[in-house]
């Protein structure tokens, strides 16, 4: 099966900084989604993207089908970003490890 | 629009006793899949249904889980008997054009 590999594993910023998460993928897929796990467990939908780029307020999110990565944009980051996130490709939604933020006030 | 419901939220059970989650996706939404998340871990694929029909379930113990969808709208999943390595959230979640949804979960422990 394709193996999705997120990077960092960790990262923590001070608030109001950017960072730039990564999601690489071992075959090509018809599928991409971002997810955000908040504190609480809950998996929040935050962009289906199997190519191009989408922007949605502080976060955005491209994915470059042909070099099989999909890159995850926050700006201006806040406590409220804290949480790991997930991608998950293809119709069966295969999971990687995820990243985990912090973001510290 | 309603999101997709789970239950119950919380569920403990001694090793080799059975329990069942119940999931009732968001209406209209043709596939269902269930999740084992493990702390500290992504969440891996059990089964995932389109309508009442099995598209993938490589990855369900099937030894010991079970799941069906009747008539393809709520889905149950079912461990009997239960071991010490279950213990995890198990997540629903259904999705439309590709666009997943997910339940708030359901957190088993086994003792």
């Amino acid at each position: 099966g394709i193996q999705v590999e997120q990077s960092p594993p960790d990262l923590i910023l001070q608030e109001g900084a950017n960072s730039t998460l990564r999601c690489n993928f071992s075959d090509s897929v018809n599928n991409l989604q971002w997810f955000h796990q908040n504190p609480w467990g809950q998996l929040i939908n935050l962009f289906y993207i199997p190519s191009g780029t989408k922007q949605n307020g502080r976060l955005s999110a491209t994915t470059v089908a042909t070099e099989r990565y999909s890159l995850l944009y926050i700006s201006s980051s806040q406590t409220t970003d804290s949480g790991v996130y997930f991608c998950a490709v293809d119709f069966d939604m295969r999971f990687g490890a995820g990243t985990r933020l912090t973001v510290k006030p | 629009e309603a999101g997709v419901a789970q239950s119950p939220r919380y569920k403990i059970i001694e090793k080799r006793q059975s329990v069942a989650f119940w999931c009732n996706p968001i209406s209209g939404h043709a596939t269902l899949y269930w999740y084992q998340q493990i702390l500290g871990q992504g969440p891996k694929l059990l089964i995932q249904f389109q309508n009442n029909g099995v598209v993938d379930d490589s990855q369900l113990p099937k030894d010991r889980f079970s799941a069906e969808r009747l008539k393809g709208v709520d889905s149950t999943l079912k461990i009997q008997p239960a071991k010490l390595e279950d213990s995890a959230v198990y997540l629903c979640a259904s999705s439309l054009n590709n666009e997943a949804f997910f339940g708030q979960g359901t957190r088993l422990t086994v003792v």
